[in-house]
């Protein structure tokens, strides 16, 4: 069965302590891996998309790597304004269609 | 640009009633998927229409629970005869194509007493 695992839930951090987020996967025949950023009361805001392993994306303070089994998501100096929930999903052949598989994310908060 | 737009935002009905979520994805994107958040849990996949083929229901978890998408475009997510079980963030999501980044919307809160 596809599945994707989030560690920590949840991440304390003073402003300027860079970190990162972990996301696990099984999924058989990845076609994508996606970071989303969901802030309070709102929709998950899309950040990026990984295809292969190896692979590097970067934007702003926030990178994001792959392997085979996992991903992560790496903060580099946070600001308060980083504070929300990251939400890792993959993407795989299931049943015929493209279903996204979503963990329950990591909550982050940066303390100014 | 638009974006994907949902409504209403905010839903509260009695146990029993049925209610009619709508959603709107951005012009152009073929793939629409809708999802469910509850507290503290992940995204839940309900429903996935891409273009004019078939839709993949298999996420729907009850047959109280359809949803519909006209001329490929504007869909609407009807739940019937709603549990308090129901509660939860109705999230609506367009993609260009089925394999590309989602766009999502902000979300339908339904609160069932």
């Amino acid at each position: 069965e596809d599945q994707v695992t989030q560690s920590p839930e949840a991440l304390r951090l003073q402003e300027g302590e860079s970190s990162s987020l972990n996301c696990s996967y099984t999924v058989s025949g990845l076609r994508g891996l996606f970071w989303y950023r969901q802030d309070p009361g709102k929709g998950p805001e899309f950040l990026f998309t990984l295809y292969s392993a190896g692979e590097e994306k970067e934007k702003e303070r926030l990178k994001a790597t792959l392997t085979k089994k996992e991903s992560f998501l790496h903060i580099t100096a946070p600001k308060p304004e980083d504070s929300a929930t990251y939400l890792c999903a993959v993407q795989g052949p299931t049943s015929g269609t493209y279903k996204y598989i979503f963990g329950t994310g990591t909550r982050l908060k940066v303390l100014a | 640009g638009a974006g994907v737009s949902q409504s209403p935002s905010n839903k509260v009905t009695e146990k029993g009633k049925d209610v009619e979520l709508r959603c709107d994805p951005i012009s152009g994107h073929t793939a629409l998927y809708w999802y469910r958040q509850s507290l503290g849990q992940g995204l839940e996949f309900l429903i996935y229409f891409q273009g004019n083929s078939a839709p993949d229901k298999s996420g729907l978890p009850s047959d109280r629970f359809s949803a519909e998408r006209t001329g490929g475009s504007v869909s609407t997510l009807t739940i019937q005869r709603t549990q308090q079980e129901d509660s939860a963030v109705y999230l609506c999501a367009s993609s260009l194509a089925s394999n590309n980044e989602q766009f999502f919307g902000p979300g339908t809160r339904l609160t069932v007493l």
